[in-house]
C-alpha cells in the first residue's frame, strides 16, 4: 500500500497569512497515461463530510476559491492557503488515487492563530 | 444539486450485522464507480470498499475483506454496504463517495457504533 504522510500535524495561522501543508507520499503517484499526479486535496470543516479541494496535485475543484492551490510532483507534494480566511478551519486531508488501496494521510489541522 | 444520502446506520452488538445505504440523486447513478470511507472518533479517513459503475467489479480494504460486501442497485440509485461480523474497531462514521479517478463528492455519512 501507498503510505501518505502529512506535515506538521498541526498549524495555527494568523488571519490573512499563509499557510502551508505538505505530504509524501511512499511511492511515486504520476499517472504515465495522463502525466498527471494522482493527488488530491480534501477540506473537512468540523461536523462536516469532506470536501474535493485540489485533484491532479494542482487543479483546483470548480467553485473553490482561489486562494486554494496545489503543487508538487512525483512523491512531494504541498497545499497552500495564500490568505487564511475564518472559514478556512478545518482538517485538510490528501489521497492518492493512484492505486488501490485509496490511502490518506493522517491529516493536518488549521487553526487561526 | 448533486445528493448522497446515507443511512441504516445504528448501535450494535460485537459480532452483529448492520447494511448502509446510500441514495444518489442529483446526477446518472450507473454512470459512476462509487466507494465507502469511514472515519473512527477523532481519527483520518479510512478507504473501505468499492464496486464499479456495474456492480461487477469490488475491492475491500484488507480489515473488512471477508467480512463486508459492497453492492449497489442501480435501478434504485442506491449503494449499499452489508457489514457482519463486526468489531469494536469497525466504529466509525461511513461514506459513500461518487468516483472520477479520485472522490468528488462525499454523502453525509452516517455513524456505526459497535459496543456491547
Amino acid at each position: 500500500d501507498i503510505v501518505m504522510t502529512q506535515s506538521p500535524d498541526f498549524l495555527a495561522v494568523s488571519l490573512g497569512e499563509r499557510a502551508t501543508i505538505n505530504c509524501k507520499s511512499s511511492q511515486n503517484v504520476l499517472n504515465s497515461s495522463k502525466n498527471k499526479n494522482s493527488l488530491a486535496w480534501y477540506q473537512q470543516r468540523p461536523g462536516q463530510s469532506p470536501k474535493l479541494l485540489i485533484y491532479w496535485a494542482s487543479t483546483r475543484e470548480s467553485g473553490v476559491p482561489d486562494r486554494f492551490s496545489g503543487s508538487g510532483s512525483g512523491t512531494d507534494f504541498t497545499l497552500t492557503i495564500s490568505s487564511l480566511q475564518a472559514e478556512d478551519v478545518a482538517f485538510y486531508y490528501c489521497q492518492q488515487y493512484f492505486t488501490t488501496p485509496l490511502t490518506f494521510g493522517g491529516g493536518n489541522k488549521v487553526e487561526i492563530k | 444539486e448533486v445528493q448522497l444520502v446515507g443511512s441504516g446506520g445504528g448501535l450494535v452488538q460485537p459480532g452483529g450485522s448492520l447494511r448502509l445505504s446510500c441514495v444518489a440523486s442529483g446526477f446518472t447513478f450507473s454512470g459512476y464507480s462509487m466507494h465507502w470511507v469511514r472515519q473512527a472518533p477523532g481519527k483520518g479517513l479510512v478507504w473501505v470498499s468499492r464496486i464499479d459503475n456495474g456492480g461487477s467489479g469490488t475491492s475491500y480494504a484488507d480489515s473488512v475483506r471477508g467480512r463486508f460486501t459492497v453492492s449497489r442497485d442501480n435501478a434504485q440509485n442506491t449503494l449499499y454496504l452489508q457489514m457482519n461480523s463486526l468489531r469494536v474497531e469497525d466504529t466509525a462514521v461511513y461514506y459513500c463517495a461518487r468516483e472520477w479517478d479520485l472522490l468528488n463528492f462525499w454523502g453525509q455519512g452516517t455513524q456505526v457504533t459497535v459496543s456491547s
